[in-house]
């Protein structure tokens, strides 16, 4: 089992460009998580989606950002526009039915907007 | 989800028993206690989950007190490789995906 994958592993843009983060889960996993962390927040939650829906987005800190889940084998995490202070380290996870308490995290992505 | 509790950081010797404490005193009857752990620059990593009763798995082993109002994570022979921020959560088991919520954790040093 290759795990979660993620890419890029890692991304330096300019501010104002548009970021788009790459996801895909674990096959057979039904839900699929995005978080961001940061040294100053820790592990923040910014949406979620079982069977490919969104549940909660939440944790999305505004409209510049979005996801989507076009298949269960592929999720995107788009920015745009960037900011610097998106930058942190950009984490998928994906669970399984039935075992929703258990999250298989992915490398993580790490972004730094200039 | 309950609150938790857990020292900002803790040494061990390199081969000695890690024994990392968590208090969950607002803990309720169906939530169960996760443990996760992150190495550094790696995404979390799943360790032990229970809901009463002592847990172990090859990874490490799960001490939840009587009245469920804290737990010990037991790392039995800790390697360098162990050092690692560790994750005490506290949350209902539910079917379907969930967010988790990480908290600060306890930063554990092995040290040779």
């Amino acid at each position: 089992d290759a795990g979660v994958i993620q890419s890029p592993r890692h991304e330096v843009t300019e501010m104002g460009q548009e970021v788009t983060l790459r996801c895909k889960p674990i096959s057979g996993h039904n839900s699929l998580f995005w978080y961001r962390q940061t040294m100053m927040r820790g592990l923040e939650l910014l949406i979620y989606f079982n069977n490919n829906v969104p549940i909660d987005d939440s944790g999305m800190p505004e409209d510049r950002f979005s996801a989507k889940m076009p298949n269960a084998s592929f999720s995107t995490l788009k920015i745009q526009p960037s900011e610097p202070r998106d930058s942190a380290v950009y984490f998928c996870a994906s669970s399984p039915l039935g075992k929703a308490d258990t999250q298989y995290f992915g490398p993580g992505t790490r972004l730094t907007v200039l | 989800d309950a609150k938790t509790t857990q020292p900002t950081s803790m040494d061990c010797a390199e081969g000695r028993a890690a024994n990392l404490p968590c208090n969950h005193s607002t803990i309720s009857g169906n939530e169960y206690v996760y443990w996760y752990r992150q190495i550094h620059s790696q995404g979390p990593q799943y360790i032990i989950h229970g809901l009463k009763n002592n847990e172990t798995n090859e990874m490490a082993s799960l001490i939840i007190t009587e009245d469920r109002k804290s737990s010990t994570l037991i790392l039995p022979h800790a390697t360098l490789r162990d050092t690692a921020v560790y994750y005490c959560i506290v949350r209902a088991l539910r079917d379907s995906g969930y967010a988790l919520n990480f908290g600060k954790g306890t930063s554990l040093l092995v040290t040779p």
